[in-house]
């Protein structure tokens, strides 16, 4: 099993329409989760942490943590085509005083949004 | 957000020779930099996490002898691919940051390695 597992995609949704990307981890213990959008042939730009149960809204972007189901999510409302990307979910492996803080990502899920 | 640097963003060598590439934290001072390699239509995986002032740590399957890491400042890390093949070409992408659970870390550019 991965430790960190999300579907590639592509996930394709009409211009104005959410999408919803989802990501599911392994590490019953982790504690912090973020979201990267990639462009092709770029580096990976941060979109979204969250650290706690339930929602966390930013703009057009609201990310979901549900630890007991062990479930990140990130919605995307009003979509846009500048939006098209591969969506990176990353899951810090560290601990409370404990292993070193690093992230490990998903395969991330390309999303494609239709004019 | 907090400025990583990273250079070159594309290099060319040929088989056999070696290929430095810096990561400098800009803006704030990194005791933790780390290393990923990403391979087309892959995400990106931990190579090695570069600490300043000792030994890196490297994951698991990584040669350390390949892949030689310094990180002698607070804003500087550096990867050396040794006696490179084109199996090493891949884009390669530090980032800095995430000293505590609850903060961030933030990528460099990356660097595109072609090995021909």
């Amino acid at each position: 099993q991965k430790e960190v597992e999300q579907n590639s995609g592509p996930l394709s949704v009409p211009e104005g329409a959410i999408a919803s990307l989802n990501c599911t981890y392994s590490d019953r213990g982790s504690q912090s989760f973020f979201w990267y959008r990639q462009y092709s042939g770029k580096s990976p730009e941060l979109i979204m942490s969250i650290y706690s149960n339930g929602d966390k809204e930013d703009g057009r972007f609201t990310a979901q943590l549900n630890k007991a189901s062990q479930y990140v999510s990130l919605l995307i409302r009003d979509s846009q085509p500048s939006d098209s990307a591969t969506y990176l979910c990353a899951v810090n492996r560290g601990r409370r005083g404990g292993a070193t803080n690093k992230l490990i990502f998903g395969t991330g899920t390309l999303l494609a949004v239709q004019p | 957000g907090a400025v990583v640097s990273q250079h070159p963003s594309r290099v060319i060598c040929k088989s056999g020779t070696s290929v430095k590439i810096e990561c400098r934290s800009l803006d704030f001072q990194a005791t933790t930099m780390f290393w990923y390699r990403q391979f087309p239509k892959q995400s990106l995986m931990l190579m090695a996490t570069s600490n300043e002032g000792s030994k890196a740590t490297y994951e698991q399957g990584v040669e350390k002898d390949k892949f030689l890491i310094n990180h002698a400042s607070l804003t500087l890390s550096t990867l050396t691919v040794t006696s490179a093949h084109p199996e090493d070409s891949s884009f390669y992408i530090c980032s800095a940051g995430l000293p505590t659970l609850n903060t961030e870390a933030f990528f460099g550019q990356g660097t595109r390695l072609t090995v021909v």
